[in-house]
């Protein structure tokens, strides 16, 4: 069964510090995808990274980096030099292959201060 | 290029009515979602399609129907509302690739109130 757990439910730091975001997924498949998403105060949900199983090369954009472990089936977010705009709720997702289904993690509520 | 467009955005039932939420996109996307997001749950897949004329169950599709008569076009159905049911609304679209799952873009949500 595929399961999404982001245990961290609100995250405070203040601005210019770096904070990581911990998702950690469960799935017997061997091919999957893995994404992130961001819900700002607005409400929209915009899509951030997608990395497939079999690509497990760190990314980075701009001040948002992505570290995909699978020895430890995590796939954690990191923002260097948080601003207040990254304040957001952020969701962790797991798809595996061919199911056409998505499992969301419940999220991590970041909240930058100023 | 609108994206994914969701009517309404508001909307307060009282127990036992019934509305039709209409998502609509304009990406051309084989798969569309509906889901639900509440307080400290996420975002609970209600059903979803994998293409014009076909609907499928997600996690939590009780009391809720959908159709999927326009490639386009995504409802999603109460036909007797109840409290349960407040919650915010997200519709949802991807494109398709066998064997590959693709990011989702998501509507502007429905906030719905059932009292």
């Amino acid at each position: 069964a595929q399961k999404v757990t982001q245990a961290q439910t609100e995250i405070s730091v203040v601005e210019k510090e770096d904070v990581t975001l911990d998702c950690v997924y469960e799935t017997r498949d061997t091919t999957y995808y893995l994404f992130w998403y961001k819900q700002p105060p607005s409400g929209e949900l915009v899509f951030l990274i997608r990395r497939n199983s079999f690509d497990e090369q760190n990314e980075i954009s701009g001040r948002y980096s992505w570290n995909f472990q699978k020895s430890t089936s995590s796939f954690n977010f990191t923002i260097t030099a948080s601003q207040v705009v990254d304040s957001a709720v952020y969701f962790c997702a797991l798809s595996e292959s061919g199911t056409y289904k998505y499992i969301f993690g419940t999220g991590t509520r970041l909240k930058v201060l100023a | 290029n609108a994206g994914v467009t969701q009517t309404p955005k508001f909307r307060v039932l009282k127990t036992g009515q019934s509305m039709t939420l209409l998502c609509a996109q304009d990406m051309n996307h084989e798969y569309m979602y509906w889901y639900r997001q509440d307080p400290g749950m996420g975002l609970r897949l209600i059903h979803y399609s994998v293409g014009e004329g076909t609907t499928a169950k997600g996690e939590v599709p009780d009391g809720y129907n959908v159709s999927r008569l326009k490639k386009q076009n995504f409802l999603l159905g109460l036909e007797s509302a109840a409290p349960s049911q407040t919650s915010v609304y997200f519709c949802a679209s991807s494109d398709a690739l066998a064997g590959t799952s693709y990011e989702q873009y998501f509507g502007p949500g429905t906030r719905l109130t059932v009292t």
